[in-house]
């Protein structure tokens, strides 16, 4: 069973430009939540889809925003791209069903804005 | 919302000793409490997990503790091994619907051989 997929990997990208992430969950999976990692803030929540619906909103500027297909594939934008949105963009799946339960992360997409 | 806080923030254990590494949290509606382990370059795993009706739960090395009156759960290994050394991450949330997982900001572990 192939894991979450996340791609690309690794990008650059210069102030106030645009970027899009996206993530592939496990097969059957429907729910897809997308975390922030930076030195010693952690894991921190972005958002999270639940069959195409953003079931939950952390506490990121509306510049950060979200969307999921109806084959689970989740894709996450950042607008105006700033220095401090430089981290390791991770995404996690789990399933099938609804409710708290194991996250399977992806191995990451690493952002550095210039 | 939920906080989650983890105490300390690092810690040096030598090898063959025992690590505790401990989370406090504040929403009393949490009842689900994963403990997640992430090397060196790779992605996070989920090690162990409790939920609010057991105190304490185990998987060889590992332990986790639950103290719902005190809003706060320990892990617990036992015989470190350097291949112990990592970020751990403890989270908590609720078992709704809409239950967000939250994250505290993670403990790096050194086992020292």
């Amino acid at each position: 069973k192939a894991g979450v997929t996340q791609t690309p990997r690794y990008l650059i990208k210069t102030r106030g430009q645009q970027v899009t992430l996206s993530c592939s969950p496990i097969s059957g999976h429907r729910s897809v939540s997308w975390y922030q990692q930076t030195p010693g803030q952690g894991l921190q929540f972005l958002f999270e889809y639940f069959s195409e619906t953003q079931r939950n909103k952390g506490n990121f500027p509306g510049r950060f925003s979200g969307r999921q297909f109806s084959n689970s594939r989740s894709e996450m934008n950042v607008s105006t791209l700033e220095l401090g949105d430089s981290a390791l963009y991770l995404c996690a799946s789990s399933g099938p069903g609804q409710g708290a339960g194991e996250l399977f992360f992806g191995e990451g997409s690493r952002l550095t804005v210039l | 919302g939920e906080n989650v806080e983890q105490h300390p923030s690092t810690l040096s254990v030598q090898e063959g000793d025992s690590a505790v590494i401990k989370c406090t949290y504040s929403d009393s509606a949490s009842n689900y409490f994963p403990w997640y382990k992430q090397e060196l370059g790779k992605r996070p795993q989920l090690i162990i997990d409790i939920r609010s009706n057991v105190g304490e739960k185990k998987d060889q090395r590992i332990a986790v503790t639950l103290n719902k009156t005190a809003k706060h759960f320990s892990l617990h290994i036992t015989e470190t091994q350097p291949e112990d050394s990592a970020v751990y991450f403890c989270a908590a949330s609720s078992t709704g619907a809409n239950s967000k997982l939250t994250f505290g900001k993670g403990i790096t572990l050194s086992v020292r051989p």
